[in-house]
């Protein structure tokens, strides 16, 4: 199984609303991210888990909160979010000695 | 200045052409580097992965690294239609967990 998979695949919240992305691999790998990707631009590092604990926070606002509950799955909390947030939010893994970062299909998100 | 350049195009070719697709980077630390393909809305796909300075083949594709000009290419020969997608260059320092430096991608639409 080399896939990383997200939940939902859209979701479309107001900016008082709460709500949580997914994200799961059985890849056995170690290391998960979170990335942010507005329309024709690269994706932009969020966070990274390494060994379910958080290793890079890209200065993210703190309406946007991660959490790892086990080494397959990433959580990404959402709050007050604001309509500039709208965006395709990725997720990713790597595991090993390797650095190959395999994608998931993402959430696309819209802040009305 | 960017640490990954890479024109954006768009790049239209007919099918069966041979497509070259290239980045620069000014960061000579970096040592992995990766190809991936993504289709509009969707999460990218890795194609191709390669340590230092080399080139290897996979199918149709043949990605290249030339670290003394700090310039990397992915070569698709004969390409298709289902080739028509955004081709993204990424590179990093280390493996494991850790930052990975992105190209802005080449939009390509390959014409039947």
């Amino acid at each position: 199984d080399t896939e990383v998979t997200q939940t939902p695949k859209h979701l479309v919240m107001g900016m008082t609303n709460k709500k949580s992305l997914k994200c799961e691999q059985h890849m056995g790998h170690r290391a998960m991210y979170w990335y942010k990707q507005k329309a024709k631009k690269p994706p932009e590092l969020m966070f990274v888990y390494s060994y379910e604990k958080l290793s890079i926070n890209e200065s993210v606002p703190s309406r946007f909160s991660p959490e790892c509950p086990n080494s397959s799955l990433l959580n990404l909390h959402l709050h007050a979010l604001q309509p500039e947030d709208s965006a395709l939010y990725l997720c990713a893994s790597t595991g090993g000695g390797y650095n190959e970062q395999f994608f998931g299909p993402g959430t696309r998100l819209t802040v009305l | 200045q960017k640490e990954v350049e890479q024109d954006p195009g768009p790049l239209s070719v007919p099918e069966g052409a041979i497509v070259s697709l290239n980045c620069t980077y000014s960061n000579s630390a970096f040592q992995y580097f990766m190809w991936y393909r993504q289709y509009s809305r969707k999460g990218p796909e890795l194609l191709m992965y390669t340590y230092s300075s080399g080139n290897k083949e996979d199918g149709r594709f043949t990605a290249q690294v030339d670290k003394s000009s700090k310039y990397i290419s992915l070569f698709i020969r004969d390409s298709q239609p289902s080739d028509s997608a955004t081709y993204l260059c990424a590179m990093s320092e280390q493996t494991g967990a850790n930052n990975l430096f992105f190209g802005t991608g080449t939009r390509l639409t390959v014409i039947p």
